[in-house]
């Protein structure tokens, strides 16, 4: 059935390295995809959001990047530091529902 | 107060008993979400709400799970004769349109 998942369930990078997570899509009727952050004991937190008739969106510090024809899509974390340690989930809405569906996630674990 | 608020934070029921847990979403948010998460995994949508009408209950596991917005604000979410895959975080999340959704901290479950 139509699913969101991602490729790497951990990712380990070193303070002030660049981090990039990735999520693959396959429900082609997805126009709108947000990723969150979720920090252990904690509800997931908004990070930045893209709709499909974009391909890259900016934030601080965060890049989202989408890719139609392979149904990819990646957030990029500049110079990430120790605060950024959390499991990253890329979530996705389409086809006229309200409802985001969530991905397995990505733990980032970042090395002082 | 300014965020979306979860009661009880930690749960323990024995197996069979009833739970009901509350959610207080962000003042004047019209959407309310019931997700359940797995250890490990991540969100799985339950139930939706616009104003005090359940739109959308497709993601309820069973019929002992049920939940209710009577006056369109408080939530709660009912569990009846619980069972220990019902073991998990069940967060509530509101927005004011279609759009980025606002998450509480969540409430553990635990079924022994």
């Amino acid at each position: 059935g139509e699913s969101v998942g991602l490729h790497l369930p951990t990712l380990s990078v070193q303070e002030g390295d660049n981090s990039i997570i990735n999520c693959a899509y396959s429900n082609s009727a997805s126009d709108y995809f947000i990723w969150y952050k979720q920090e252990s004991g904690k509800g997931p937190q908004f990070i930045i959001d893209i709709r499909s008739n974009m391909d890259k969106r900016q934030g601080q510090r965060v890049t989202v990047l989408l890719n139609k024809t392979v149904k990819h899509l990646s957030l990029q974390i500049a110079a990430t530091q120790p605060g950024d340690s959390a499991v990253y989930f890329c979530a996705e809405r389409g086809g006229g529902s309200y409802i985001p569906t969530f991905g397995r996630g990505t733990s980032l674990i970042v090395h002082p | 107060g300014a965020g979306v608020s979860q009661s009880p934070r930690y749960k323990v029921a024995k197996r069979g008993q009833d739970v009901a847990l509350r959610c207080d979403p962000i003042s004047g948010h019209v959407s309310l979400f019931w997700y359940q998460q797995a250890l490990g995994q991540g969100p799985e949508f339950l139930t939706y709400f616009q104003n005090e009408a359940q739109l959308d209950k497709s993601g309820l596991p069973s019929d002992r799970f049920f939940a209710e917005r009577p006056e369109g604000s408080v939530s709660t979410l009912k569990i009846q004769r619980t069972q220990q895959e019902d073991s998990a975080v069940y967060l509530c999340a509101s927005s004011l349109a279609p759009g980025e959704l606002f998450f509480g901290e969540g409430s553990r479950l635990t079924v022994l």
